[in-house]
Parts: C-alpha cells; structure tokens; sequence
C-alpha cells in the first residue's frame, strides 16, 4: 500500500518558468489536499478537494491552480513561478470530512531561481 | 477550526516526560482534539484524537479537562527521535466546516541526550 505519493522529490524551477507537483493516493480517500511549508514555519493550506470535480481555495491560493478529474490524482500547477514560491509542498488525504486522520505524503521541494 | 494556542517550542532530556498543552477556548460541542507530529524532512502523521477525559495509545496520552478549554499532550519518556513539531488541531469530524484542514505553527519539541 503506497499511501499518499508525490512527484517530484526535488526541483528547481527558474523565474517565470511552469510546473506540476502531482500528488496520487491509492486508499480511496475523497478529500486531498495542498500545502506549502516555508522553512521553520507550520502548514499553510492553498488548495483541497472533497471529491472528484470539486476544488476549494484554501488560505494562500494565490499563484497555484489544482484540478482533480480522478479520486486517486490532485495535481498542482504552478504558473509563472516567483522566488516567494520556493518552499516544501505536501499533498495530503483524508476518508472524511474535518479532523480525521490524514495522511501525508513525502513532500517536494522546490527551489525557484 | 477553532483557534488553538500552543507554546512555540520546548526543550526536554531523554527519559523525561514532555507534556504540550494547547488552549482552545472557543472549542464548540462537536469538536474533537487531534494532535500530529511531524518530523524533520517529513510530512506530518496523526499521532492521537479525542473528545474528552483521557485517551492514550502507544504513542502518547491526550488529557482533557471536563471544559474541554484545553487539553494536553503527553510523551512518556522521550527519545531523541521523539524531537518533532507537534501540531494541535481543533475542529468538527464532518460538516463543510470542516472541509478545511488547516495546521497553525506547531509547538518544537527538542530533546537534548
């Protein structure tokens, strides 16, 4: 059982340039979602989904577009990536609604130059 | 969610007891209490979750008094690989409020050999 995977681990975007993280969970879980984590600071929620078809804005949304076409797949779209974007990205997934237990996957890191 | 309040970090020796508590005043009947622990280069895990009095599994005990205002996480004889952030959340098992999982910036939990 993979759980919550993400790709990449690792990459460096310049300024100006696009990219996808995609995120894929294979426990049937109807919520997903997106975080950013800046260096020494908590999580900050841009985006997440509670089933196919259906994205909601989180608190900083600002830069990033999500679409979720499948359950398993909740992939994130930088567009005309900024230095202010460099930061770890989780992908997460949760079976219910509210605080259940989500699972977390290993991460991106993202550098932009 | 409800709004916790948590201390930004603490500093304990292996063998000793960590005891986190997070304060969430306006706590509303139908929240429930879960904490995560997320180590270093990692993406948060669910550790525990509860509603009231005590819940413990093999990971850590959550006591809550009987006004539920706050509640405390406690880490039986911590090792070095027990340093993590520790991140309470407040919030309601189901209903669109609680669509949004969100993280605040976690208590820094170090411990020192």
């Amino acid at each position: 059982n993979a759980g919550v995977t993400q790709t990449p681990k690792f990459r460096i975007l310049k300024i100006g340039q696009s990219m996808t993280l995609q995120c894929a969970q294979d426990m049937n879980h109807n919520y997903m979602y997106w975080y950013r984590q800046d260096p020494g600071m908590g999580l900050k929620l841009i985006y997440y989904s509670v089933g196919a078809g259906i994205t909601d804005k989180g608190e900083v949304p600002n830069g990033y577009n999500v679409s979720r076409s499948t359950t398993e797949d909740f992939p994130l779209r930088l567009e005309l990536a900024a230095p202010s974007q460099t930061s770890v990205y989780f992908c997460a997934s949760s079976p219910g609604q509210g605080i259940t237990e989500a699972f977390f996957g290993q991460g991106t890191r993202l550098t932009v130059v | 969610l409800a709004k916790t309040t948590q201390p930004i970090s603490m500093d304990s020796y292996e063998g000793q007891e960590v005891n986190i508590t997070c304060s969430h005043n306006n706590i509303a009947t139908n929240d429930y209490i879960t904490w995560y622990q997320q180590f270093p280069s990692q993406g948060p895990r669910f550790i525990i979750q509860g509603y009231k009095t005590k819940v413990t599994n093999e990971v850590a005990s959550l006591f809550i008094p009987a006004d539920r205002k706050s509640s405390t996480l406690s880490l039986p004889r911590v090792s070095l690989s027990d340093t993590a952030v520790y991140y309470c959340l407040v919030g309601p098992r189901g209903g669109a409020a609680g669509n949004k999982l969100t993280f605040g910036g976690g208590t820094r939990v170090l411990v020192k050999p």
